[in-house]
C-alpha cells in the first residue's frame, strides 16, 4: 500500500534562510505520481508542483526546487532565502498508476517563517 | 476561471443532527473528490466521482456518510447523525479527467464543528 511520510511536523526559519522540507514515499508500483501542496492559513490548498516517476530530474522555480531521488524514495522541496508569506503547511502526495487516483497525503509539515 | 467553490465555508451543528456540504468543482472537470481534514492529522480520501461511473467509496469511514453527484456537477456530502469525531475540515477537490496524471485542485474546505 502506498504511504508519505513527513517527519517534520514543525520548522520554524527566520527570514531569509533556506528551508528544506522532507518527504518520504512508498509504493510498490514502478509507476506513480508526487505532488506538493501548500496550504496557507486561508485553508485552501494549493498546487505546486507535480513529478512522474520515470523523471527523476530536479526542478527549479523560483525561489523553490524539488529533489526527486527514487533511490532513497524522496521527493525533498526546498524554499530558498525564505520569506514571510511562505509560512503555510506544506503537504507531499503521492498517486498510483494501478490504483485509485485519490491522492495519498502526508501528514504536512507546518512552516512559519519569522520577520 | 472560477476554482472550486464549497458552502457553506463553516457549520456548526449540535451532536444528533444531519449535516450536507456542497461543492461546485471546475466547469469540465469530470473528477470530483472529497476528503476529510482532520486536527494534527493530513487529508483522508472519502469518496471519489468519474463522470458517471459508479463511484469509488472506499474512504467513506462509516454508513453515516453518503455523497451524490448530480449531472457530473455539483456534489453533496451528507452527514447523518452526525457526532464530535466527524468534526473536521472537509475538502472538495476536481480535476479534468480524473487519471492519476491529472491535478487535483482544490476549493476552500468546509468546516465542521460537532458539538
Amino acid at each position: 500500500a502506498q504511504k508519505v511520510t513527513q517527519a517534520q511536523t514543525e520548522i520554524s526559519v527566520v527570514e531569509k534562510e533556506d528551508v528544506t522540507l522532507d518527504c518520504v514515499y512508498e509504493t510498490r508500483d514502478t509507476t506513480y505520481y508526487l505532488f506538493w501542496y501548500k496550504q496557507p492559513p486561508s485553508g485552501e490548498l494549493v498546487f505546486l508542483i507535480r513529478r512522474n516517476s520515470f523523471d527523476e530530474q530536479n526542478e527549479i522555480s523560483g525561489r523553490y526546487s524539488w529533489n526527486f531521488q527514487k533511490s532513497t524514495s524522496s521527493f525533498n522541496f526546498t524554499i530558498t532565502a525564505s520569506q514571510v508569506v511562505d509560512s503555510a503547511v506544506y503537504f507531499c502526495a503521492l498517486s498510483e498508476d494501478s490504483g485509485n487516483t485519490p491522492l495519498v497525503f502526508g501528514k504536512g509539515t507546518r512552516l512559519s517563517v519569522i520577520a | 476561471g472560477a476554482g472550486v467553490s464549497q458552502s457553506p465555508s463553516n457549520k456548526v451543528t449540535e451532536k444528533g443532527k444531519d449535516v450536507e456540504l456542497r461543492c461546485d468543482p471546475i466547469s469540465g472537470h469530470t473528477a470530483l473528490y472529497w476528503y476529510r481534514q482532520s486536527l494534527g492529522q493530513g487529508l483522508e480520501f472519502l469518496i471519489y466521482f468519474q463522470g458517471n461511473s459508479a463511484p469509488d467509496k472506499s474512504g467513506l469511514p462509516s454508513d453515516r456518510f453518503s455523497a451524490e453527484r448530480t449531472g457530473g456537477s455539483v456534489s453533496t456530502l451528507t452527514i447523518q447523525r452526525t457526532q464530535q469525531e466527524d468534526s473536521a475540515v472537509y475538502l472538495c477537490a476536481s480535476s479534468p479527467g480524473g487519471g492519476p496524471t491529472d491535478t487535483q485542485y482544490f476549493g476552500p474546505g468546509t468546516r465542521l464543528t460537532v458539538l
